[in-house]
């Protein structure tokens, strides 16, 4: 059974710029997470996404949104770049909704704003 | 604000020892706490979950307690091995919202 795929797994975007990640989480797991993963914070909740719908969100800004499709795959997306957004992005995928379930992660994608 | 705290921040270790890692966090209103791992530049691998009426759970040679009405948790690896070199980090899941991750210890088993 595949795991969770992240794609890209490296990006390199310019201040101003958007970018858009990619998560397929396990197959049969309908609800999909995302982290962002800094030295300075640690690993921080953006949002969760269950059944095409955003049920929980972090403490980020607007810049930072996402959507989940009908096959559960998410996109997450960050406008407006700054500086601060580099990070090692982390989305994971469960069979329930959180928090009954085990979260299973991916390999993540590693952003670098300059 | 749940707040999750990982003693030590990292630890050195010659092969074959046992060793204990810490996990406290503040408020005991949790669902469930679980255990990952983390090699460099590399996702997350569960390890194990415990849910909030469990006290411990095995898999291996490693072993998770739950204690939560102090607010900790201790992660025991039996007979370390290089292999185990990693950063072992914790995360509280409360209410219906999300995993809180402590800043993780970063483990090395030296051969």
């Amino acid at each position: 059974k595949a795991g969770v795929t992240q794609t890209p797994r490296y990006l390199i975007k310019t201040r101003g710029q958007q970018v858009t990640l990619s998560c397929s989480p396990i197959s049969g797991h309908r609800s999909v997470s995302w982290y962002q993963q800094t030295p300075g914070q640690g690993l921080q909740f953006l949002f969760e996404y269950f059944s095409e719908t955003q049920r929980n969100k972090g403490n980020f800004p607007g810049r930072f949104s996402g959507r989940q499709f009908s096959n559960s795959r998410s996109e997450m997306n960050v406008s407006t770049l700054e500086l601060g957004d580099s990070a090692l992005y982390l989305c994971a995928s469960s069979l329930e909704q959180i928090p009954s379930g085990v979260q299973y992660f991916g390999a993540g994608t590693r952003l670098s704003v300059l | 604000k749940q707040e999750v705290t990982q003693i030590p921040a990292a630890l050195s270790v010659p092969e074959g020892e046992n060793l204990v890692l810490n996990c406290s966090f503040t408020d005991s209103a949790i669902y469930n706490l679980q255990w990952f791992r983390q090699d460099p530049g590399k996702g997350l691998t569960s390890l194990l979950l415990i849910q909030s009426s469990q006290r411990e759970q095995t898999s291996g040679r490693l072993n998770a307690s739950l204690d939560k009405s102090s607010g900790r948790s201790t992660l025991y690896i039996a007979a370390s091995q290089p292999g185990d070199s990693a950063t072992y980090l914790c995360a509280v899941q409360t209410g219906a919202n999300n995993l809180f991750f402590g800043t993780g210890t970063r483990l090395t088993v030296i051969p």
